[in-house]
């Protein structure tokens, strides 16, 4: 099973600021890592899939990079709807597997 | 537009076998894998499993003993099995599809006596 590492736990950023989330992969996953976002009560929505490529409809100021076992998840400009938990999600392997999720709180 | 939309009872006891369903609208059912996956209250994601239309199966060993996802094409659903409940079992679960396929809406299941 291939473990995801998220990190930081917990993230404290002002609105507006730029946020840089990580998840690192126990072994390859070559591009077959999404990152979701999901607020409290709600299912975990789809923002980037491919490790880079935007979900239809997700703002420009999500981003992705990284291939392999380095991925990093960037919000340019925190809005008040981006505080959150993230995850990180692995489909290249089976079973698929999920980081421990980023918590992004306001400063 | 796609839809996931589940559902199942959400209060079982203990050795009781949880059953959900989940009906896909809007997209092609075949040549696609679709999951389950679930989360515990306060936890991270888990994969349960998926199946796709011919009725082949991949699932989590974690849980592989006690679980059975099966498939009616002619409906375009799919169904998740869990025998042997335990209160360890309760949690949100959700159907799943294709990456880019929003969730299914999530239906609480809660093992209790």
């Amino acid at each position: 099973e291939i473990v995801m590492t998220q990190s930081p736990a917990t993230l404290s950023v002002s609105p507006g600021e730029r946020a840089t989330l990580s998840c690192r992969a126990s072994q390859s996953v070559n591009s077959n890592l999404a990152w979701y976002r999901q607020r409290p009560g709600q299912a975990p929505r789809l923002l980037i899939y491919g490790a880079s490529t935007r979900a239809t409809g997700v703002p420009a100021r999500f981003s992705g990079s990284g291939s392999g076992t380095e991925f990093t998840l960037t919000i340019s400009s925190l809005q008040s709807e981006d505080f959150a938990v993230y995850y990180c999600h692995q489909y290249n392997s089976w079973p698929e597997t999920f980081g421990q999720g980023t918590k992004v709180e306001i400063k | 537009q796609v839809q996931l939309q589940q559902w199942g009872a959400g209060l079982l006891k203990p050795s009781e076998t949880l059953s959900l369903t989940c009906a896909v609208s809007g997209a092609s059912f075949s040549g696609y894998y679709w999951s389950w996956i679930r989360q515990p209250p306060g936890k991270g994601l888990e994969w349960i499993g998926e199946i796709n239309h011919s009725g082949n199966t991949n699932y989590n060993p974690s849980l592989k003993s006690r679980v059975t996802i099966s498939v009616d094409t002619s409906k375009n659903q799919f169904s998740l099995k869990l025998s042997s409940v335990t209160a360890a079992d309760t949690a949100v679960f959700y159907c799943a599809g294709p990456i880019t396929i929003p969730w299914g809406q999530g239906t609480l299941v809660t093992v209790s006596s």
